[in-house]
């Protein structure tokens, strides 16, 4: 069964880094998954999937101080350099064998 | 890239349904896994099911099930959610959204989002 989950909050300095965390079932360590970026009163944006080797392909127009990466069953996305236009929540999408997807309940980032 | 444009906010009442459009420009709906997600109020994402024109195949989330249809019309490039039996826990903003990858065999990561249509359930 598909289990993914997010740490609901996180926060870092404008200017810092900040590293969000989305865990994978331990049956699913090889699964990629996608995070994606909803800015308050906005949609969704894809960001970028991320492979379980730690390689990942970003979404058209995504600055590069957006990056992803992975350990075992542990994916990331690491913000450098945070802007104010950054505080969003992130959400982590992985998907099953078949049409089936899955979300973690999303991680809200504040830019203090 | 393809442009996805939603159908306007509606307001129901318990019991009744509703359908929400998702019309698509500078691609084929053929080319793509269409998606359906929504977010309700204080909540997360939640994925509620697919449909995969070219095969076609669906699948839906367990929770939706028989009450959830996703169809589309490939002459206008539109898809189409309808609910039904609505209550006021579907409140929420609704989003379709497309996968180019699962075609190639590459997941169900989704690379295009819709900009949301606001569903009101209120007596």
């Amino acid at each position: 069964q598909l289990m993914v989950t997010q740490s609901p909050s996180a926060s870092a300095a404008l200017g810092a880094s900040v590293k969000l965390t989305c865990t994978l079932n331990s049956r699913h360590i090889n699964y990629a998954i996608a995070w994606h970026q909803q800015q308050p009163e906005k949609g969704p944006r894809f960001l970028m999937k991320v492979n379980s080797d730690g390689s990942h392909i970003k979404g058209d127009g995504v600055p590069d101080r957006f990056s992803g990466s992975s350990s075992g069953a542990e994916r990331y996305l690491t913000i450098s350099s945070l802007q104010s236009e950054d505080e969003a929540d992130y959400h982590c999408q992985t998907w099953g064998t078949g049409i089936e997807v899955l979300f973690g309940g999303g991680t809200k980032v504040t830019v203090l | 890239q393809v442009q996805l444009v939603q159908s306007g906010a509606e307001v129901k009442k318990p019991g009744s349904s509703v359908r929400v459009s998702c019309k698509a420009s500078g691609g084929t709906l053929n080319n793509y896994a269409v998606n359906w997600v929504r977010r309700a109020p204080g909540q997360g994402l939640e994925w509620m099911g697919a449909l995969v024109p070219l095969y076609p195949a669906s699948g839906y989330a367990q929770r939706f099930k028989g009450r959830l249809s996703i169809s589309a019309d490939e002459s206008t490039s539109t898809a189409y959610m309808d609910l039904i039996r609505l209550t006021s826990e579907d409140t929420a903003l609704y989003y379709c959204a497309l996968s180019a990858s699962f075609l190639r065999g590459d997941g169900l990561d989704f690379d295009s989002w819709g900009q949301g249509t606001l569903v009101t359930v209120s007596s």
